[in-house]
């Protein structure tokens, strides 16, 4: 079974500052990895994805994402914090055996003047 | 391209009733899954239809049901509704019926309250 973890419900990170979201994943076959973007009162919008070809995944907005396989961990990061960038994150794991994703619980980012 | 709509956005119902919401998924996909968003239980797969036929289904009760049409227009129903149903009900859409090789596209979701 596929699962997805995301270290930390709520992370608080000052404008212009590194963001870290961090994404853990388990899969017991190659996985397909995505994070999505969710803005308050709307739906899902996907940032970025991996799907096996290069392991550094760029992505909308200046997100990018790396696959660690080692490390099973698929982190999701931003050179400089915008206010904008304050929103709901969410890690999703899938392959190409099983159609469900597996969303994670989520990550808060809050910006901070 | 228009994108993913859903309706009604906002639906207020009580115990026991039966609801229907509406998702119409981008022009040309025919993968439609839905989704239902909780603060308790995050986000948890529904189901997925393809070609008016259901391909995947998440673990909910039977409670829960849905239908695609001819067009990829999707429909979820939720009988005797209880207040856990209170949520955001989330579909999207993809061009393959594979989910999980091609991107999905979310609607705006229907935020259901159960009184």
């Amino acid at each position: 079974a596929q699962s997805v973890t995301q270290l930390g419900s709520h992370v608080s990170v000052s404008e212009g500052a590194l963001v870290l979201l961090r994404c853990n994943y388990s899969s017991s076959v190659p996985p397909y990895l995505f994070w999505y973007v969710q803005y308050p009162n709307q739906g899902l919008q996907l940032l970025l994805k991996y799907t096996s070809a290069a392991t550094l995944v760029k992505g909308i907005n200046g997100f990018e994402a790396e696959f660690k396989k080692s490390e099973t961990s698929f982190h999701l990061t931003k050179p400089s914090a915008h206010m904008s960038d304050a929103a709901e994150y969410f890690c999703a794991v899938t392959s190409n055996r099983d159609d469900k994703i597996i969303f994670g619980k989520g990550t808060r980012l809050h910006i901070l003047p | 391209k228009a994108g993913v709509t859903q309706t009604p956005r906002y639906l207020i119902k009580t115990r026991g009733q039966q609801v229907t919401l509406s998702c119409s998924p981008i022009s040309g996909h025919r993968s439609v899954s839905w989704y239902q968003q909780t603060p308790g239980q995050g986000l948890q797969f529904l189901f997925e239809y393809f070609s008016e036929t259901q391909r995947n289904k998440g673990n909910f009760p039977g409670r829960f049901s849905g239908r695609q049409f001819s067009n990829s227009r999707s429909e979820m129903n939720v009988s005797t509704l209880e207040l856990g149903d209170s949520a955001l009900y989330l579909c999207a859409s993809s061009s393959v019926e594979r989910g999980g090789t091609d991107t999905q596209y979310f609607g705006p979701g229907t935020r259901l309250t159960v009184l």
